[in-house]
C-alpha cells in the first residue's frame, strides 16, 4: 500500500521567516495531494492542494510544489505568522476511499 | 466552502456507556465519510470508512462490534462506541468527501473521556 512520510516532526522559526515541509510517498498511482492545518483542539482544516498534473500551486503566502518523478511534494509558507503556528499534514489519495496521511509537523512562529 | 458538523465535541461519561457521536456534511452530499481516532500529538488514525446504505469498512484491529458506524443518509454518518472503557478515550474526528479527487472535510472532532 502507500506509504508517506513527512519532515520535520518539529519546526520553529521567526516571524516572517518562510517555513518548507516536506512529504514522500511510494505509490506512483496517487493522485491528489491535500494539506491540512490542525490547530489544538480542532479537527484538520484544508489549507492547499494539488493534483498530479500540477507541478505548483500558490494561495497567497502558502503553496505547494509537487515532483511526480521523485514522488515528494512540500508545503512552503512564507512570511509565517503566529497565527500559523498549528500540525501541518499532508496526504496522498489513490482514489475516494484510500488516503494515506503523513506523521505531521509541529510549526511553531516565534514572535 | 465544505462544512461538515460533528457533535458532540466533548463527552465525559462513566464505563460501560454507549456514546454516540454523529456527522454531517451541512452543505453537500457526501459519497463517502470517514471516521478516525487521534492519539495526542499523533497523526490521524483511520478507523473506518462508510458509505450511504451499505456496510462500514473497517481497518484491521477495529472491533466493529465496539464502534458501530451507521451511515443513514448522503448527509449523515454516526459512530456509537458501545460499553466504553477508559482505553476508548480519544479524540474522535470524522469527515466527508464528495467525491474523486476531492479532498476530505474534516468535523471539529469529539473529545471523548470515560471515567
Amino acid at each position: 500500500g502507500e506509504n508517506v512520510e513527512q519532515h520535520p516532526s518539529t519546526l520553529s522559526v521567526q516571524e516572517g521567516d518562510s517555513a518548507v515541509i516536506k512529504c514522500t510517498y511510494s505509490d506512483s498511482a496517487s493522485n491528489y495531494f491535500p494539506w491540512y492545518k490542525q490547530e489544538l483542539g480542532k479537527g484538520p482544516q484544508l489549507i492547499i492542494d494539488i493534483r498530479s498534473n500540477v507541478g505548483e500551486k500558490k494561495d497567497q503566502r502558502i503553496a505547494v510544489t509537487l515532483n511526480k518523478t521523485a514522488k515528494h511534494f512540500s508545503l512552503h509558507i512564507t512570511e509565517t505568522q503566529p497565527e500559523d503556528s498549528a500540525v501541518y499534514f499532508c496526504a496522498a489519495s489513490i482514489s475516494v476511499s484510500q488516503f494515506y496521511f503523513g506523521t505531521g509537523t509541529s510549526l511553531t512562529v516565534i514572535p | 466552502g465544505a462544512v461538515v458538523s460533528q457533535h458532540p465535541s466533548r463527552v465525559i461519561c462513566k464505563s460501560g456507556t454507549s456514546v454516540k457521536i454523529e456527522c454531517r456534511s451541512l452543505d453537500f452530499q457526501a459519497t463517502t465519510m470517514f471516521w478516525y481516532r487521534q492519539f495526542p500529538k499523533q497523526s490521524l488514525m483511520l478507523m473506518a470508512t462508510s458509505n450511504e446504505g451499505s456496510k462500514a469498512t473497517y481497518e484491521q484491529g477495529v472491533e466493529k462490534d465496539k464502534f458501530l458506524i451507521n451511515h443513514a443518509s448522503l448527509t449523515l454518518s454516526t459512530l456509537t462506541v458501545t460499553s466504553a472503557h477508559p482505553e476508548d478515550s480519544s479524540f474522535y474526528i470524522c469527515s466527508a468527501i464528495r467525491g474523486t479527487d476531492q479532498p476530505q472535510h474534516f468535523g471539529d472532532g469529539t473529545r471523548l473521556s470515560i471515567l
